[in-house]
């Protein structure tokens, strides 16, 4: 049981939005913890694909944006490509356990 | 350009140690903490723990506290992460990655994952 939360799966077809939820609470997000999101891909190492909620690192398209507000975030990723299929992962840090914490991870399928 | 270049792939009987290196290149060492961060097959990311490369202090998730340390050589801007009485369910690929944990700047960067394997 992650202490972020996120949806298992979502699909979307080529070009269509899609977005996947973080949903945390008030040791972790609702504090005011930055959230960021991974991008992996199948065998690879994780991608940093957003940080501090809604920055994108230099390289990754403005298709890809990120929100925050109260205890949950959200990727959104519009004009879905192929090459975007993947699995997603947030990632906060939670006060009452003093440690970085992840969400399960959602997979993303284009159709 | 900035790397991180993990060890290779540990086969290790239950019960052993195993011993990961993180080798640092293209920046400071001492600029950016160093987190471990590993993952079991099929399963998500767990997030164990990271190290200040500039003092050596170090947080560990309370999951591994008592089994797991994590330091830095910052002569050959390594950092490393040795996990102690190895089970079978810590099989998986283990990963560096810079940044702490509550950083505004995330992990930007990783490692390329070490796989160990805990078999008898």
């Amino acid at each position: 049981q992650s202490v972020l939360t996120q949806p298992p799966s979502v699909s979307g077809a080529p070009g269509q939005r899609v977005t996947i939820s973080c949903t945390g609470s008030s040791s972790n997000i609702g504090a005011g913890y930055d959230v960021h999101w991974y991008q992996q891909l199948p065998g690879t190492a994780p991608k940093l694909l957003i940080y501090g909620n809604s920055n994108r690192p230099s390289g990754v398209p403005d298709r890809f944006s990120g929100s925050k507000s109260g205890t949950s975030a959200s990727l959104a990723i519009t004009g879905l490509q192929a090459e975007d299929e993947a699995d997603y992962y947030c990632q906060s840090y939670d006060s009452s356990l003093s440690q970085g914490v992840f969400g399960g991870g959602t997979k993303l399928t284009v159709l | 350009q900035v790397q991180l270049v993990q060890s290779g792939a540990e086969v290790k009987k239950p019960g052993a140690s195993v011993k990961v290196s993180c080798k640092a290149s293209g920046y400071t060492f001492t600029s950016y903490d160093i987190s471990w961060v590993r993952q079991a097959p099929g399963q998500g990311l767990e997030w164990m723990g990271w190290i200040s490369t500039y003092n050596g202090n170090t947080n560990y998730a309370q999951k591994f506290q008592g089994r797991v340390t994590m330091t830095t050589d910052t002569s050959t801007s390594t950092a490393y992460m040795e996990l102690r009485n190895l089970r079978s369910d810590a099989t998986a690929v283990y990963y560096c990655a810079r940044g702490g944990s509550s950083g505004p700047q995330g992990f930007d960067y990783w490692g390329q994952g070490t796989l160990v394997t805990v078999s008898s």
